[in-house]
């Protein structure tokens, strides 16, 4: 059975630090790991996919990365801004395609 | 192009009341998913179509769920009975390709969240 689990489950840094949100998964046979963003009273916003046959993805300041064999995966974001202030979710799908999530990482940054 | 839409985007529902959420997925895509979001918590599957076929519902918490896709565009999950415990955010997906996993990419909608007194 696939679990998927985030740490830290809040985090608060000050305008302008870089900072890494972890994901970590147990069955390694996956076929993608996607990142998402949830604002407060919002749906999920796909932030960075990074297929089983990739190490990373950016996207402007973001980067993920995926170590299938250590079940791993980052998502790192570069100077971060009181706009990024969101939690972020990881998931992993499974055969059919329907997506186990991680229960996500509340990241505040104070300006 | 238009998102994921869900209708209604609150729904407030007494005990043992019926309640009807509706999804309208981003056009032409073939996969369409519901998932319940506890406060705090991630997302969790409810259940899967593919086109207006039902071909997983092993999320569903009980047998007064039921989530029907009958022209394979728009979808309904529908509560009946409404417990304390169904009180959640309920969440759309849809995904164009269900054949190509490892590019395989939902799109959620804003979601319902639903509270019942």
């Amino acid at each position: 059975k696939q679990e998927v689990t985030q740490i830290p489950a809040a985090l608060s840094v000050p305008e302008g630090e870089n900072l890494v949100l972890n994901c970590s998964f147990t069955d390694s046979a996956i076929y993608n790991l996607q990142w998402f963003r949830q604002d407060p009273g919002k749906g999920l916003t796909s932030l960075l996919l990074i297929q089983s046959s990739q190490r990373e993805q950016t996207s402007g300041r973001l980067n993920a990365s995926l170590d299938k064999s250590s079940g791993r995966s980052t998502l790192y974001i570069a100077a971060s801004q009181p706009g990024d202030s969101a939690t972020y979710l990881c998931a992993v799908p499974r055969n059919t395609g329907k997506l186990i999530f991680g229960q996500g990482t509340t990241l505040q940054v104070k300006p | 192009g238009a998102g994921v839409s869900q209708s209604p985007r609150y729904k407030v529902a007494k005990r043992g009341q019926d309640v009807a959420l509706r999804c309208d997925p981003i056009s032409g895509h073939v996969s369409l998913f519901w998932y319940q979001q506890a406060l705090g918590q991630g997302p969790e599957f409810l259940t899967y179509f593919q086109n207006e076929a039902q071909l997983d519902k092993s999320g569903l918490p009980s047998d007064r769920f039921f989530a029907e896709r009958p022209e394979g565009s728009v979808s309904t999950l529908k509560i009946q009975r409404t417990q304390q415990e169904d009180s959640a955010v309920y969440l759309c997906a849809s995904s164009p390709d269900p054949t190509v996993l490892s590019s395989y990419e939902q799109y959620f909608g804003p979601g319902t969240r639903l509270t019942v007194t």
